[in-house]
């Protein structure tokens, strides 16, 4: 059975840091591009980052280019979000994905439950 | 960039059949969309990968009553029999060959 379970969401303020954290079981972690995909409170789901699985290959939506590191351990079978400068624009459940293969071009197919982060003073 | 545009919100009646659609933007009519459900308070569920030639390819567990079909830059979710557990947001995703990934605003599904 495939399941991911985030980590590593609170509240932070503007301007601070938080990684995120995507412990996977079920399948071999190493053979699938991953992803993290957000959703404001009461608003619809936004891309933020993709990964393939060697690592190698990096996608990030352009409001968190440049803010926002995505990596994989795959020793560890974990996906990770590093998060800086984080503004409010940024408060959301942030949900840990796992896409159909390691390619660029399939969609998502195993969602985790999501973790929350909070920006706010 | 493809855009996916959804209307807000639908609504049919416990047993009865409902369509959903997702439509791509103006140049990106070929491409491929997936579907999936977000029950309230829960996490998306995928649904199927949908193909401009109306092909799809369901994800594991997915009941026979969820459906989906094409015509030209529309993408259709038929979910037939409605039961009370498939009043939920309903979205849509494409990628395209620039690797950036896209959602449709998504549907809100009342059963009625």
């Amino acid at each position: 059975e495939v399941q991911l379970l985030e980590s590593g969401g609170g509240l932070v303020q503007p301007g601070g840091s938080l990684r995120l954290s995507c412990a996977v079981s079920g399948f071999t972690f190493s053979s699938y591009a991953m992803s993290w995909v957000r959703q404001a409170p009461g608003k619809g789901l936004e891309w933020v980052s993709n990964i393939r699985g060697s690592g190698g290959s990096t996608y990030y939506t352009d409001s968190v280019k440049g803010r926002f590191t995505i990596s994989r351990d795959n020793s560890k079978n974990t996906l990770y979000l590093q998060m800086n400068s984080l503004r409010a624009e940024d408060t959301a459940v942030y949900h840990c994905a796992k896409r159909r293969t390691n390619s660029n071009y399939e969609p998502i197919d195993y969602w985790g439950q999501g973790t929350l982060v909070t920006v706010s003073s | 960039q493809p855009v996916l545009t959804q209307s807000s919100s639908a609504s049919a009646s416990l047993g009865s059949s409902v369509k959903l659609t997702c439509t791509l933007s103006s140049g990106h009519s070929s491409y491929i969309i997936a579907w999936h459900q977000q029950q309230p308070g829960k996490a998306p569920r995928y649904l199927m990968k949908l193909e401009g030639s109306g092909s799809y390819n369901k994800g594991s567990g997915v009941p026979d009553r969820f459906s989906g079909s094409s015509s030209g830059a529309d993408r259709y979710l038929t979910i037939s029999n409605l039961q009370s557990e498939d009043e939920a947001d309903y979205y849509c995703e494409t990628w395209d060959s620039n690797a950036k990934w896209v959602f449709g605003g998504g549907t809100q599904l009342t059963v009625l």
